[in-house]
């Protein structure tokens, strides 16, 4: 079982600054990493995919990935009290797979 | 298109009935996943479904736990003897061949009394 970790938070951050969350993963083989949202109470929707080395860039999300460092993040730019939620970064479970190994999840919240 | 359905939304049942959740995954999507969250946790993989192929029932926590595909359309998760500890939200995901994003549906929330 490969592993990905998350800070569980909360992180909290005032509207209008930069949120950065991070997520490290064990499987140096791991080619492509996924970010979900969660509302409370609702299911994960897929955010951000990102497959190589960089940046990569959607609207005010960014997501970086450090293949190096085994390190991926997501930096999301001018916080909006709607981007409160909880925050799952994932992985393929081995080089390969095509089953993802998800974090625990980082609890966002933006002080209006 | 229409994303992942699932039903139904919610299921309140008593301690040893069976009770038997229903996934719908997005059309042409090979692929489909069931998880498992309980309140305040991560996601917990049961099963996993690609096309024709033998499902991977690793993530099954006891054998009171199973899972059926019909092709590549709808899946039924079946709990028997349900307990109070597999109160939990159950998660539906499908995925497109050849890709690894994968998309939820809405869940459906099982609570045992």
């Amino acid at each position: 079982q490969k592993e990905v970790e998350q800070n569980s938070g909360p992180l909290s951050v005032p509207e209008g600054a930069i949120a950065s969350l991070n997520c490290t993963y064990s499987d140096r083989g791991s080619q492509s990493f996924f970010w979900y949202r969660q509302y409370s109470g609702k299911s994960p929707e897929l955010i951000m995919s990102i497959y190589s080395n960089g940046d990569k860039e959607d609207g005010r999300f960014t997501a970086q990935l450090n293949k190096a460092s085994q390190y991926v993040s997501l930096l999301i730019r001018d916080s909006q009290p709607s981007d409160s939620a909880t925050y799952l970064c994932a992985g393929p479970n081995g080089a390969g797979s095509y089953q993802l190994t998800f974090g625990k999840g980082t609890k966002l919240s933006v002080i209006p | 298109g229409a994303g992942v359905s699932q039903s139904p939304s919610n299921k309140v049942t008593e301690k040893g009935k069976d009770v038997e959740l229903r996934c719908d995954p997005i059309s042409g999507h090979t692929a489909l996943y069931w998880y498992r969250q309980r309140l305040g946790q991560g996601l917990e993989f049961l099963i996993y479904f690609q096309g024709n192929s033998a499902p991977d029932k690793s993530g099954l926590p006891s054998d009171r736990f199973s899972a059926e595909r019909t092709g590549e359309s709808v899946s039924t998760l079946t709990i028997q003897r349900t307990q109070q500890e597999d109160s939990a939200v159950y998660l539906c995901a499908s995925r497109l061949d050849m890709d690894n994003e994968q998309f939820f549906g809405p869940g459906t929330r099982l609570t045992v009394l």
